[in-house]
């Protein structure tokens, strides 16, 4: 069975650094990009970008790049992502999702790890 | 304010049959693969309908995708109440390099 699993909700401060972490399991992890979307409270979809784990190629979406940075590592089928000086507008549910083979399409999704930035 | 504009809410009462829509452009539905997604209350979004039209496994086809020209449409029939939850559709833009979602539209199954 294909899952991904995500790692657990994290409270934070401005400024703070933060790294969470999406599991993988069920496919060869190097074989497929992995996708990042944002869900603010109370809000839609938004897609962050891709990472492919084979080669660590990553592509953002504009509005975040820079803001965040994307990270595999293969050797326990591990994606990342992570924000070096977090605001409160990065609160946010975040999810990772594995891309349906030459699609743009979001086929398998992780549970979803709640980031709660707040002083 | 996304570029995929849907309708923010629908409604129809069980067994009935409702349609959500999903408005684009050339730079984005006019070129590219639509997807739609489900997200019901609490929970991760679900694919539901992939390059236009295609059910992935497992999806009843009560649900059912089209599109044409700058426009594409999601449509489920023989509504259950639990097919409450908000859809959203999905495309790649040319213009913005990135996948756009649209707003998202709650269906309510009165």
């Amino acid at each position: 069975e294909v899952q991904l699993v995500q790692s657990g909700a994290e409270v934070k401060k401005p400024g703070e650094s933060l790294k969470i972490s999406c599991k993988v399991s069920g496919y060869s992890f190097t074989s497929y990009w992995i996708g990042w979307v944002r869900q603010m409270p109370g809000k839609g979809l938004e897609w962050m970008g891709i990472i492919y784990p084979g080669d660590s190629d990553t592509t953002y979406s504009p509005p975040f790049q820079g803001q965040v940075t994307f990270s595999a590592d293969k050797s326990i089928n591990t994606a990342y992502l992570q924000w070096s000086r977090l605001r409160a507008s990065d609160t946010a549910i975040y999810y990772c999702a594995r891309r349906h083979e030459g699609t743009d399409t979001l086929d398998i999704w992780g549970q979803g790890t709640m980031v709660t930035v707040s002083s | 304010q996304s570029v995929l504009t849907q309708p923010p809410s629908v409604s129809a009462a069980p067994g009935q049959k409702v349609t959500i829509s999903c408005s684009g452009t050339s730079s984005n539905i006019g070129n590219n693969y639509v997807s739609w997604y489900q997200q019901l209350p609490g929970t991760a979004p679900k694919l539901l309908i992939y390059e236009d039209y295609k059910r992935p496994s497992g999806i009843p086809d009560r649900f059912s995708g089209s599109k044409s020209a700058t426009s594409a449409t999601l449509g489920i029939t023989g509504l259950q109440t639990g097919d409450e939850a908000d859809y959203y559709c999905a495309t790649w833009d040319d213009t913005l390099s990135a996948v756009m979602f649209g707003g998202g539209t709650n269906l309510t199954v009165l």
